[in-house]
């Protein structure tokens, strides 16, 4: 299967600051790309997915004003929390499509303060 | 709109026994079903894919059954072990690729 990794793997910042999170498809060029969220105890949910060379779908709720997507190339996307909020704190996990199934990445932590 | 549960929420069984995860659906029109195993604090690996057309997966000590028309699936795991526990989410595609979860079955295993 296809590998995915994310930078960083855990962060904090304060209240109002922007955060970027990096999903790479180390041996894939991946077309698609989805980003999950994942509160605590929770199961994860899909926030948006990210096409290359076009512009996000945003699932319904998800601010995409807030959530910046941007997959600029076949083996990145990223994703920019904009002035984040305590309630922003959570884990967000990409996944890559490929042989027809989902491949995901490690996940990174983010906490606001 | 397409919900996934899956009973129990937690499990806590000896070492070596044989058990089952199940995984409901409210909506039969999906393209597969996958399980995943999730450690604390990290991503998902997939365990098995299960096509629509299929009845059954089966990789090592687990088995993954998929009766569509009822909207159910069973993960069964053979003489567990230790190594084992984890949290197993079930995901279901409908299409796109867009996948909807499950809460989750926390499985821990006693030495």
């Amino acid at each position: 299967g296809a590998v995915v990794s994310q930078h960083p793997s855990w962060v904090i910042c304060k209240s109002g600051t922007s955060v970027k999170i990096e999903c790479r498809s180390l041996d894939f060029q991946a077309t698609t790309m989805f980003w999950y969220r994942q509160f605590p105890k929770q199961s994860l949910m899909l926030m948006a997915t990210s096409n290359e060379g076009s512009k996000a779908t945003y699932e319904q709720g998800v601010e995409k004003d807030k959530f910046l997507i941007n997959h600029a190339s076949l083996t990145l996307s990223t994703l920019t929390v904009t002035s984040a909020h305590p309630e922003d704190s959570s884990f967000y996990i990409c996944s890559v499509v490929g042989y027809n199934e989902q491949f995901f990445g490690p996940g990174t932590r983010l906490t606001v303060l | 709109k397409q919900e996934v549960t899956q009973i129990p929420a937690a499990l806590s069984v000896p070492e070596g026994e044989n058990l089952v995860l199940n995984c409901s659906f409210t909506d039969s029109a999906i393209y597969n079903l996958q399980w995943f195993r999730q450690d604390p604090g990290k991503g998902l690996t997939s365990l098995l894919l299960i096509q629509s057309s299929q009845r059954e997966q089966t990789s090592g000590r687990l088995n993954a059954s998929l009766d569509k028309s009822s909207g159910r699936s069973t993960l069964y795991i053979a003489a567990s072990q230790p190594g084992d526990s984890a949290t197993y989410l079930c995901a279901v595609n409908q299409g796109a690729q867009k996948l909807v979860f499950g809460q989750g079955t926390r499985l821990t295993i006693n030495p």
